[in-house]
């Protein structure tokens, strides 16, 4: 299943699935970018990253893909399992001085039995 | 060990009160950052300090004081309580000198009664 972000910001998807989480952020200038995870009762969790000379990252099981010409950012979750049901927040960093994280609205990731 | 934590956990206070809510980082890093979850589970970005030093201060009302007694611990003191207050504060820090992701605590759930 695929959700776009801030249009569509629940996402449910069957048990051993593939997910795709999208995100579109706001400022050209970012070059790096994270994707978190956040269970219900806690913190956002890092789950991959990438920076803005690259387009693709892979991790175990998940993939972010960055397309600066559009500014748009994918979170691509393989073989989705019951534990995978969250929040998923994009981030997007601006470098300079005032280092801070710009999050996204987040989409809620329900992931059926 | 916990990286960043934050205390307590949950807050129950009346209007127009004055709470503290602690935060202490173990992981060494220079910046720290209070950011404020709402309803909806937008994350905003309220204060960042490096080394103890004041770096960003989004539009937060001067009820909100963030103090650094040292760079692994940023206290937020609220002042004079109201309703709309009421949120999840999340504490977090990141490395400075290079994109990294920050670490978050487990959250303040703050209810303003």
């Amino acid at each position: 299943g695929e959700s776009v972000g801030l249009h569509l910001p629940t996402l449910s998807v069957q048990e051993g699935d593939n997910s795709i989480i999208n995100c579109a952020y706001s400022n050209s200038a970012s070059d790096y970018f994270i994707w978190y995870k956040q269970e219900s009762g806690k913190g956002p969790q890092f789950i991959i990253d990438i920076r803005s000379n690259m387009d693709k990252r892979q991790g175990q099981r998940v993939t972010v893909l960055l397309n600066k010409t559009v500014k748009h950012l994918s979170l691509q979750i393989a073989a989705t399992q019951p534990g995978d049901s969250a929040v998923y927040f994009c981030a997007e960093n601006l470098s300079g001085s005032a280092r801070q994280l710009t999050f996204g609205s987040g989409t809620q990731l329900t992931v059926l039995p | 060990d916990t990286a960043v934590s934050q205390t307590p956990k949950y807050l129950v206070t009346q209007m127009g009160n004055d709470k503290s809510i602690k935060c202490e980082q173990n992981l060494g890093h220079d910046t720290m950052y209070w950011y404020k979850q709402d309803s909806k589970k937008f994350l905003k970005i309220m204060f960042s300090y490096n080394n103890k030093e004041l770096i960003i201060n989004e539009t937060v009302p001067n009820r909100f004081s963030p103090k650094s007694p040292d760079k692994a611990h940023l206290n937020l003191h609220i002042n004079s309580l109201e309703l709309g207050d009421s949120a999840v504060y999340f504490c977090a820090s990141s490395q400075v000198g290079g994109n990294s992701e920050a670490f978050f605590g487990q959250g303040t759930r703050l209810t303003v009664v």
